[in-house]
């Protein structure tokens, strides 16, 4: 079962690039990375996911190595409004089995001014 | 589609009183699934649904929680009797197929959590 491990916090200020990395030394062969955001008082929110490589999107890039036993989300140009919690998700598409829907603690990310 | 609803917002009950927490998933969505936020041990899943079903409650911490989905549009996570170390925010959440078929750890849509005190 592949197990994350990700810093509790980090800070940054506006303008700057974050990088978050989750360890995933033990992801098997078939585990997909996913990463999501949680605002204060809301629910979590889908922000990306992939396999290997890299995957960008409009709100962030997740560069993944080759031996994929880490990942890192990378938030271009922070704002105060991306001060949440990230967390990072590995598990296989196609289970019945929760394990890795235990989203943790995950990152608190504070961007000040 | 309003997104997950979920109700109430609001919960504060006493010590051995029964609660009933409601979840309507997003139309069309296959999968659902419960969740507790606490300070202490984080976002932590309780239980998950496929097609009305439940698949995976190895998250229910106790004979006190319990999870219903009569049908595809309504879903209840019960704790009968409630105690104070259940004070938590419960999140409900849905998703749908991935275009390979069943995915588990396709997108996430999450409602807007009850807040559950109990004293």
């Amino acid at each position: 079962l592949a197990k994350t491990t990700q810093p509790i916090s980090m800070d940054s200020y506006e303008g700057q690039e974050v990088n978050i990395t989750c360890s995933h030394n033990n992801i098997a062969t078939n585990d997909y990375i996913t990463w999501y955001q949680q605002f204060p008082s809301q629910g979590p929110r889908f922000i990306i996911q992939g396999y290997k490589t890299k995957v960008t999107n409009e709100v962030a890039s997740l560069f993944i190595p080759a031996d994929r036993k880490s990942s890192t989300l990378s938030l271009p140009r922070v704002s105060l409004s991306d001060t949440a919690v990230y967390y990072c998700l590995v598990g296989p598409p196609n289970s019945n089995s929760g394990y890795a829907l235990n989203f943790g603690k995950g990152t608190s990310l504070l961007v000040t001014p | 589609d309003a997104g997950v609803i979920q109700s109430p917002r609001h919960e504060v009950t006493e010590m051995g009183q029964e609660v009933t927490l409601r979840c309507k998933p997003i139309s069309g969505h296959d999968y659902l699934f419960w969740y507790r936020q606490t300070m202490m041990r984080g976002l932590e899943l309780l239980i998950y649904f496929n097609n009305n079903v439940p698949i995976d409650d190895s998250g229910m911490p106790e004979d006190r929680f319990s999870a219903k989905m009569p049908n595809a549009s309504f879903s209840t996570l019960k704790i009968q009797p409630s105690e104070p170390r259940d004070s938590a925010v419960y999140f409900c959440a849905s998703s749908q197929p991935g275009l390979a078929g069943a995915s588990l750890y396709n997108e996430q849509f999450f409602g807007p959590g009850t807040r559950l005190t109990v004293l």
